[in-house]
């Protein structure tokens, strides 16, 4: 089996502060993807990032990075002097390799980001 | 073109009624899926499909059917609407043997009065 949880439901800062979104999962295969989605008012999902179990580098991506500790199972998203346009419910979501090979994906429920002006 | 395309994007139908929600792709990949998302509960997956004669329940199939009438085209009927299916849904489509992650349609917002 495997699990998501995304522990903050809701967060808000104020713009220009930086914010991080907690991620942590549950599996018990050893090769596995993780990810994360963007969800804004408008409620299309957008692809962000992709990350491998055998890749541990951090990532950055302007002012969005991605911490991946695969020794505390999380997989943290930290955007840095935040924007009103990254108000949004981020999802976390994950896809092991078992025996059925990668069969679909799991998500949290989701953080509700708002950034206020 | 929307690499994935659902429709109706917005539904509004009362109990009991059939009502199907489609989806078509043109990324040309074998495997769809569909997800209901509800506040508080993420996204759940309803069926998937990892090619036109392969069909799999997810888990929360109960109340729904699928049909997947060609590698492009995959549809979701709820065959007596109940209110409890009022909900935001997703179809989305991905590669294989890997993860590369879902490219989502723009979602059909159903709501059963």
């Amino acid at each position: 089996a495997q699990k998501v949880t995304q522990a903050q439901t809701e967060i808000s800062v104020v713009e220009k502060e930086d914010v991080t979104l907690d991620c942590v999962y549950e599996t018990r295969d050893t090769t596995y993807y993780l990810f994360w989605y963007k969800q804004p008012p408008s409620g299309e999902l957008v692809f962000l990032i992709r990350r491998n179990s055998f890749d541990e580098q951090n990532e950055i991506s302007g002012r969005y990075s991605w911490n991946f500790q695969k020794s505390t199972s999380s997989f943290n998203f930290t955007i840095t002097a935040s924007q009103v346009v990254d108000s949004a419910v981020y999802f976390c979501a994950l896809s092991a390799l078992n025996s059925g090979g990668y069969q679909k994906v799991t998500f949290g429920i989701g953080t509700k980001l708002q950034v206020i002006p | 073109d929307a690499d994935v395309t659902q429709t109706p994007r917005n539904r509004i139908t009362k109990t009991g009624k059939r009502i199907m929600l489609e989806c078509s792709q043109t990324k040309g990949h074998d495997r769809m899926y569909w997800y209901r998302q509800d506040p508080g509960l993420g996204l759940r997956l309803i069926y998937y499909s990892f090619d036109v004669k392969d069909i799999n329940k997810g888990e929360i199939s109960d109340g729904y059917s699928v049909s997947r009438q060609a590698q492009a085209k995959f549809s979701l009927s709820l065959e007596s609407a109940i209110p409890n299916q009022t909900a935001l849904y997703f179809c989305a489509t991905s590669d294989e043997p890997g993860q590369s992650g879902y490219t989502f349609g723009s979602g059909t917002r159903l709501t059963v009065v």
